[in-house]
């Protein structure tokens, strides 16, 4: 069961633009929603996460909107760099031990 | 901290063959996650332990996957016998409360 749908499943961008990554979970037992970058050959590493008492969270040029009400979450890349592209999962944590339900993923590009 | 350590980095193997995943986790984290990622499916959840239990492995595929934590700075994974279908990378996680942290994977090949 697919609990957590990201979208899209590739993304071309020009350097220096935004990128958009949408995500949407149906279970309402989540207590955490963080955001994975994947680069070849790597594990997935944590880029940032949000609570879902807060409605925005930025770092540096990474935000994550968080609408709870429709249970949707994005992570935009802000001045995109070629050095960007890898593959980003969002995920969404159950409350309890942890487990981290994943997205499909998504192929991100930035051409120079 | 030297995060997540998985070994092999790679294994090649033959068809009917055991095979046996090693992941050391972050020290002092309390859950082990193991992870299947492949092209077709994404990153699929296995199983995964909380302080050395097993809590759930309704993600193990088969019988032929079983998943061991015999203590809290080692768990394994043992695909007996393997199939060509079990070729993906397998990632182990560790995490406590917000903190946690992806082993850099076992790329597992059986042909």
């Amino acid at each position: 069961q697919q609990q957590v749908k990201q979208s899209p499943q590739s993304l071309i961008v020009q350097k220096g633009g935004i990128s958009i990554i949408n995500c949407a979970y149906e279970n309402t037992a989540f207590d955490y929603f963080p955001w994975y970058q994947q680069f070849p050959g790597k594990g997935p590493a944590l880029l940032i996460a949000i609570r879902p008492d807060v409605s925005e969270k930025k770092e540096g040029r990474f935000t994550i909107s968080f609408n709870k009400s429709a249970k949707q979450f994005s992570l935009h890349i802000m001045d995109s760099q070629p050095g960007d592209s890898a593959t980003y999962f969002c995920a969404a944590r159950s409350t309890g031990y942890g487990k981290l339900t994943f997205g499909q993923g998504t192929i991100l590009t930035v051409h120079p | 901290d030297a995060g997540v350590i998985q070994s092999p980095r790679h294994e090649v193997t033959e068809m009917g063959q055991e095979v046996t995943l090693r992941c050391k986790p972050i020290s002092g984290h309390n859950s082990l996650f193991w992870y299947r990622q492949t092209m077709m499916r994404g990153l699929e959840l296995l199983i995964y332990f909380n302080n050395n239990v097993p809590i759930d492995d309704s993600g193990m595929p088969e019988d032929r996957f079983s998943a061991k934590m015999p203590n809290a700075s080692f768990s394994t994974l043992k695909i007996q016998p393997s199939e060509p279908r079990d070729s993906a990378v397998y990632f182990c996680a560790s995490s406590l409360a917000h903190s946690s942290g992806f082993g850099q994977g076992t790329r597992l090949t059986v042909v």
